[in-house]
């Protein structure tokens, strides 16, 4: 086990509501990516949190929106739900120390949305 | 901009067989390579990573893989395959140039039928 926790597993939501997922990070890890991965492809890259601000954003638009806190744990929130958002989201954690990322991300198992 | 590209949608091998899953990248500076290993209905499992030094990596569960920069590639492979390394595989490649911004990009995935 890696030590990434998310919440919850699996979700249900209609098309135009919001969802919130959680993710709880690897003991002494500081950073935060999320990934979505749609069924049969490879992970995408959404964002990623450092010290509690967003660090780089891939190709997703802003209603895909994040918080990282304190204790590093961190926040997936999507508006405005459409039927492609339907995806495994995943949650990776990893350490960054002097301005350097260290390169090990450790993944959660993830949550699975499902939209209708 | 990065990118990968797995080849192979899907690899068979005998147990016993070595087992090899191909990977290519590209990226504007030097890469940091990985491979990762996803079991249904899990998240994403580290497995190895190539940073820096010896062209071959040895990671988890007895997988290697040979970095080869002339032709841009990052095969995983095994000497002796087993049925319990049936599963999904992920190369993945970062720039290491980006510094704290740790983004990943993943290939589309290979997943491994090892036949008993």
């Amino acid at each position: 086990e890696t030590g990434v926790t998310q919440s919850p597993t699996h979700l249900i939501k209609t098309r135009g509501q919001q969802v919130t997922l959680r993710c709880s990070s690897q003991s002494g890890h500081n950073t935060v990516s999320w990934y979505q991965q749609a069924l049969g492809q490879g992970p995408q890259f959404i964002f990623q949190y450092y010290r509690e601000e967003e660090n780089g954003r891939g190709n997703f638009p802003p209603r895909f929106s994040g918080l990282q806190f304190p204790n590093y744990s961190s926040e997936l929130n999507v508006n405005a739900l459409e039927l492609d958002d339907s995806a495994l989201y995943l949650c990776a954690s990893s350490l960054r120390q002097g301005g350097l990322a260290k390169n090990i991300q450790y993944f959660g198992a993830g949550t699975r949305l499902s939209v209708l | 901009a990065q990118s990968v590209a797995q080849p192979e949608d899907q690899v068979n091998v005998a147990e016993g067989n070595p087992l090899t899953v191909k990977c290519t990248y590209s990226v504007s500076g030097n890469p940091y390579l990985f491979w990762y290993v996803q079991y249904p209905n899990r998240g994403l499992q580290f497995l190895l990573k190539y940073i820096t030094g010896d062209n071959l990596v040895k990671g988890s569960y007895g997988f290697e893989a040979e970095f080869n920069k002339s032709q841009t590639s990052f095969h995983l492979k095994k000497p002796s395959a087993l049925v319990s390394d049936s599963a999904l595989y992920f190369c993945a490649v970062r720039d290491s140039g980006s510094g704290g911004y740790q983004k990943v990009t993943f290939g589309t995935g290979t997943k491994l039928q090892v036949i008993p």
